[in-house]
């Protein structure tokens, strides 16, 4: 079965620097959602979109943005990166019309500034 | 706001022996899900079971199985005859229906031969 896509994999930055961060949901999948997990700490909700709209707002910088396309693929684009960015940024995505309510999760982008 | 507790950083099992992993939550809420989610060492998030609050029936899948006591907003998973596989940080995980996922702080398990 088809997974959630993420790319790249693993990205590495210098601080000031700009990063885009792609996920590409499951098909027919209409939410998305991402996730930010520094070193040794739990998940943290960043944003989601449902059809192509903002849904919910986390604990997103400023300097982070994200949109859903037509597709529904989703971007995280990052700039003025900090030190502080590093973490593993997960993407999962979700079905309103799912029989149980789960968001699969992809493998995740590891960032890296340096 | 939404909280999930996990009080216990670190836990270690026997080979073949049950371990049970502790969670707690707060919400106001009546209608909502929660997950137990494993992290091995490839940081992969594996969904491991899910409940629905408004059953009051204990999920279970395979050797897996939690103990949901809504009143007490406590959500515990069990693992039966543990596996060296099993090794993991497992998270507690909270969702309003249709919303983001609370996480709690995590669990690692450690399985001994």
């Amino acid at each position: 079965a088809a997974g959630v896509i993420q790319s790249p994999r693993h990205l590495i930055k210098e601080k000031r620097e700009t990063a885009t961060l792609k996920c590409y949901p499951i098909p027919r999948h209409d939410t998305v959602y991402w996730y930010q997990q520094g070193p040794g700490q739990d998940p943290q909700f960043l944003i989601s979109f449902y059809e192509k709209m903002q849904s919910d707002k986390g604990s997103i910088p400023d300097r982070f943005s994200a949109q859903q396309f037509s597709d529904y693929h989703s971007e995280l684009n990052m700039s003025s990166l900090e030190l502080g960015d590093s973490a593993l940024y997960f993407c999962a995505s979700s079905s309103r019309d799912r029989l149980y309510n789960e968001q699969f999760f992809g493998p995740g982008t590891r960032l890296t500034v340096l | 706001a939404q909280t999930v507790t996990q009080s216990q950083p670190e836990m270690s099992v026997q080979e073949a022996e049950t371990v049970t992993l502790s969670c707690t939550y707060d919400t106001s809420e009546s209608d909502y899900y929660l997950f137990w989610y494993k992290q091995p060492p490839s940081r992969q998030m594996i969904l491991v079971i899910r409940q629905e609050a408004y059953k009051q029936q204990n999920a279970t899948e395979n050797r897996f199985s939690v103990n949901f006591q809504k009143a007490a907003k406590s959500f515990s998973l069990k693992i039966s005859d543990s596996q060296l596989g099993d090794a993991a940080m497992y998270f507690c995980a909270y969702e309003p229906s249709g919303s983001r996922l609370t996480f709690g702080e995590g669990t690692q398990l450690t399985v001994n031969p």
